[in-house]
């Protein structure tokens, strides 16, 4: 089966650092995605990862370990802006590379 | 990156009608591409994957006759939701792969209500 748990809420402060965590149990792995979502719009793609280790880009960082099926978003120098739902996605090794999701974390920004 | 239009953004509709909502990628080829469904506060629910030239593959649950795909061409994948009722009413979002093993691009949504 597929099972993909993320923490469902987390607020933090401006300026600050928040580490978004995920872990997945997923039938196949071919990948591992995080996307930010506004309330109301679809959402927008913020990094990849099919290899172990970190990525890096900006003040967005995206970190994966295949063995314990986890992965982490981390986002620097938070801005009111990032207030927003993070959807973490895995692509299994089944046909048609289809994205399950995560049900998301809500980040709340706070001055 | 990678584009895809998706149209109506939103629509209203009575109940008993039926709706079709149609995605498009603008500047690439998308033999896949993907239907969402989204009811408020939580997550993408994964509705079926249309491929191009061939039947739609229903995920477990999904009414293959009452949520119609059809993707008929290269750029455009259609949603038909028929006979709509209340409970339909909820946030689709689609996506298309350009490439295997790539990001998805999503379209922006369309946001359904059924009265």
């Amino acid at each position: 089966g597929q099972n993909i748990d993320q923490p469902t809420e987390m607020t933090a402060t401006e300026g600050a650092i928040v580490q978004i965590n995920c872990t997945y149990q997923t039938s196949g792995f071919n990948g591992l995605f995080w996307y930010q979502q506004h309330a109301g719009e679809a959402p927008t793609f913020l990094s990849y990862n099919v290899l172990d280790g970190l990525e890096e880009k900006g003040r967005f960082s995206s970190f994966l370990s295949r063995s314990k099926g986890y992965s982490y978003l981390l986002l620097k120098e938070l801005q009111m802006k990032d207030s927003a739902s993070y959807l973490c996605a895995v692509r299994g090794t089944g046909g048609y590379n289809k994205l399950i999701f995560g049900a998301g974390t809500r980040l709340a920004v706070h001055p | 990156g990678a584009v895809v239009s998706q149209h109506p953004s939103w629509v209203i509709c009575k109940s008993g009608t039926s709706v079709k909502i149609e995605c498009r990628s603008l500047d690439f080829q998308a033999t896949t591409m993907f239907w969402y469904r989204q009811f408020p506060k939580q997550s993408l629910m994964l509705m079926a994957t249309s491929n191009e030239g061939s039947k739609a593959t229903y995920e477990q649950g999904v009414e293959k006759d009452k949520f119609l795909i059809n993707h008929a061409s290269l750029t455009l994948s259609t949603l038909t939701v028929t006979s709509a009722h209340p409970e339909d009413s909820s946030f689709y979002i689609c996506s298309a792969l350009d490439r295997p093993n790539t990001e998805a691009f999503f379209g922006q949504g369309t946001r359904l209500t059924v009265v």
